[in-house]
């Protein structure tokens, strides 16, 4: 089946070491997101790309850092993890030019201690 | 900012009853507005959408309705069944842009 695959499910990196998490996607979607998701709280969109183009959210920390080497693969990088970026955190894809996250990954959960 | 308000926070319903969430957004040019279901522990998934040419659909015993004047739209299940028990989410889109309601809890008891 066609889908978006999210690894590691479940992510523990220390305070200030930087963690990398990954999404890769079947459905040859054009645009790829990374939402942070806390408990209890909706998804929140950290940025997305269209293609190639990397396009941020005024509001996301600098602290955090995209990668999309082709269609199919799209990284998080987290440079230097604080606890309050502890969360769920959902890569997304669509298609087209934005009808907004049609399908999600189960998420990576990451704590950081 | 926009924002997108979602109502009730939590829903407890008997199974058979029907349950119905509503959702008010702020940005006059959203034109999409899908709904996610999400159970613990996983990401969300997609269950219904509707486009802001069109007023009402329906898939199987979930519908949709939107007023584009009055910026509402809600989600209605009929005949619940304990599967249904999730947190549910509203969202508005425009372009690449989705803001999310801040979910509705949903018991469906058996």
């Amino acid at each position: 089946d066609a889908m978006v695959i999210q690894n590691p499910r479940y992510q523990v990196t220390q305070f200030g070491k930087p963690v990398t998490l990954s999404c890769s996607q079947t459905l040859n979607h054009n645009v790829m997101y990374w939402y942070q998701q806390k408990s209890s709280q909706a998804p929140k969109l950290l940025f997305h790309y269209y293609d190639k183009d990397f396009n941020n959210e005024a509001d996301t920390p600098d602290n955090f850092q995209s990668r999309r080497p082709n269609t199919s693969f799209c990284f998080l990088d987290i440079r230097s993890p604080g606890l309050g970026d502890a969360a769920m955190y959902l890569c997304a894809t669509s298609w087209g030019t934005g009808f907004g996250a049609a399908f999600f990954g189960q998420g990576t959960r990451l704590t950081v201690v | 900012g926009e924002n997108v308000e979602q109502h009730p926070s939590t829903l407890s319903v008997q199974e058979g009853d029907s349950a119905v969430i509503k959702c008010t957004y702020s940005d006059s040019a959203s034109n999409y507005f899908p709904w996610y279901k999400q159970e613990l522990g996983k990401g969300p998934q997609l269950i219904i959408d509707i486009r802001s040419n069109v007023g009402e659909k329906k898939d199987q015993r979930i519908a949709v309705t939107l007023n584009k004047t009055a910026k509402h739209f809600s989600l209605h299940i009929t005949e619940t069944q304990p599967e249904d028990s999730a947190v549910y989410f509203c969202a508005a889109s425009r372009g690449f842009k989705t803001i999310f309601g801040a979910g509705t809890r949903l018991f469906v008891k058996a």
